[in-house]
């Protein structure tokens, strides 16, 4: 079946240097994916999101890209700050869609030191 | 607020005990979705309703678990006879049809 998996579970950067979080995926069908945060005893919060018919996509301070000959994605976060620190994951939806239900990969925590 | 929330945000439940966990959607969300978050893990998904149709409840682990939405708006998650693996935190998030998913902080339930 499908999954949505995190290389690293830990990254620890510097405050100011660029963050990378990666993500493999094995459905090579799968067409859309999402970036979350999640700060200690909250919920997830959206960041991103990518359609496979695109390689790269940018929001503020944040950069999706989608490789899909490997399958593979990635965040990178510029100028990583304080509160940045969270729980980042990526999912998708289990039908393709985006009214169904997401699969979430384990997620990688992100700690910035000062 | 105007965001999702939930109730209670912490409950302690012997084994064997009923639980209830309440999720009030954002006003107007069509989709309402919950989840299950065992500690160091990504949200694993329950169930998903439109409106108050249940249209998938694939992921609910046992017949102990029970969710509704009688109205289309607020959503009870119901537990049985809660057993120690059922400790987790359940996520409730809400959408409009087809966009992104929003969260609510989430209910820790702790089976002793």
């Amino acid at each position: 079946g499908e999954s949505v998996g995190l290389h690293l579970p830990t990254l620890s950067v510097q405050e100011g240097d660029n963050s990378i979080i990666n993500c493999a995926y094995s459905n090579s069908a799968s067409d859309y994916f999402i970036w979350y945060k999640q700060e200690s005893g909250k919920g997830p919060q959206f960041i991103i999101d990518i359609r496979s018919n695109m390689d790269k996509r940018q929001g503020q301070r944040v950069t999706v890209l989608l490789n899909k000959t490997v399958k593979h994605l990635s965040l990178q976060i510029a100028a990583t700050q304080p509160g940045d620190s969270a729980v980042y994951f990526c999912a998708e939806p289990d039908s393709g869609g985006g009214a169904d239900g997401l699969t979430f990969g384990k997620g990688t925590h992100l700690i910035i030191q000062p | 607020g105007a965001g999702v929330s939930q109730s209670p945000r912490y409950k302690v439940a012997k084994r064997g005990q009923d639980v209830a966990l309440r999720c009030d959607p954002i006003s107007g969300h069509v989709s309402l979705f919950w989840y299950q978050q065992a500690l160091g893990q990504g949200p694993e998904f329950l169930t998903y309703f439109q409106n108050e149709a249940q249209l998938d409840k694939s992921g609910l682990p046992s017949d102990r678990f029970f969710a509704e939405r009688p109205e289309g708006s607020v959503s009870t998650l119901k537990i049985q006879r809660t057993q120690q693996e059922d400790s987790a935190v359940y996520l409730c998030a809400s959408s409009l049809a087809y966009n992104e998913q929003f969260f609510g902080p989430g209910t820790r339930l702790t089976v002793l």
